[in-house]
């Protein structure tokens, strides 16, 4: 069943801690992207990917980081310079330049 | 890319067609009209896209004007699970990292 995964669904955050959210994708997608959504807004774009071993920073990249180590997966770490770090986090992916699709999210919570 | 205006919100009745409308007065010759969906709490949903001429596939269909000026998008037997944000957006197909810039979109409830 293909598709894109992401997880946890839910994750929470203490101050000045790094968390990773996980996107594994079996699309055999080249382009992978990270967008964070805050209450009743848009998507907004952190980083996307496309090509492996290779990241580019998008719109709000400021206090997050990236890995693509393989295709599959593109892993996003929110570190402890993010000062507003709750939101929801959505993972897509597409051929270069084609229609995105997207996975479930996952929704991160500041204690 | 080019900004879209949609309505706000919107009510339909469930087993009517849904008819959402878009308007892209900017839109460039080579960007493509896309529409998604987010039922809430959960990820955007693909639904269709067209650069001219109309289009339909299992979920819904995209009427273009002539002009391309303006979409619309028809869900032809609404149901309650179709209730969402709509967003339209307009993009260049086939440009390298090219991001979805997602408006405020049309928030449509389906009643029964």
């Amino acid at each position: 069943d293909g598709g894109i995964t992401q997880s946890p669904k839910y994750l929470f955050r203490k101050e000045g801690q790094n968390v990773t959210l996980s996107c594994e994708q079996n699309l055999n997608h080249d382009a992978m992207y990270w967008y964070r959504q805050d209450p009743g807004q848009g998507l907004r774009l952190i980083y996307y990917s496309q090509i492996v071993n290779d990241f580019q920073k998008g719109d709000i990249a400021e206090g997050y980081s990236v890995s693509r180590e393989k295709k599959e997966s593109f892993p996003l770490t929110v570190t402890s310079a993010q000062k507003n770090p709750t939101a929801f986090y959505l993972c897509a992916s597409s051929s270069p330049g084609e229609t995105q699709y997207f996975g479930p999210g996952t929704r991160l919570l500041v204690l | 890319d080019a900004k879209t205006t949609q309505p706000p919100s919107m009510d339909c009745a469930e087993g009517r067609a849904a008819n959402l409308p878009c308007n892209h007065s900017t839109i460039s010759g080579n960007e493509y009209v896309y529409w998604y969906r987010q039922i809430h709490s959960q990820g955007p949903q693909y639904i269709i896209h067209g650069l001219k001429n109309n289009e339909t596939n299992e979920m819904a269909s995209l009427i273009i004007t002539e002009d391309r000026k303006s979409s619309t998008l028809i869900l032809p037997h609404a149901t309650l699970r179709d209730t969402a944000v709509y967003y339209c957006i307009v993009r260049v197909w086939g440009a390298a990292g090219n991001k979805l810039t997602f408006g405020g979109g049309t928030r449509v409830l389906v009643k029964p």
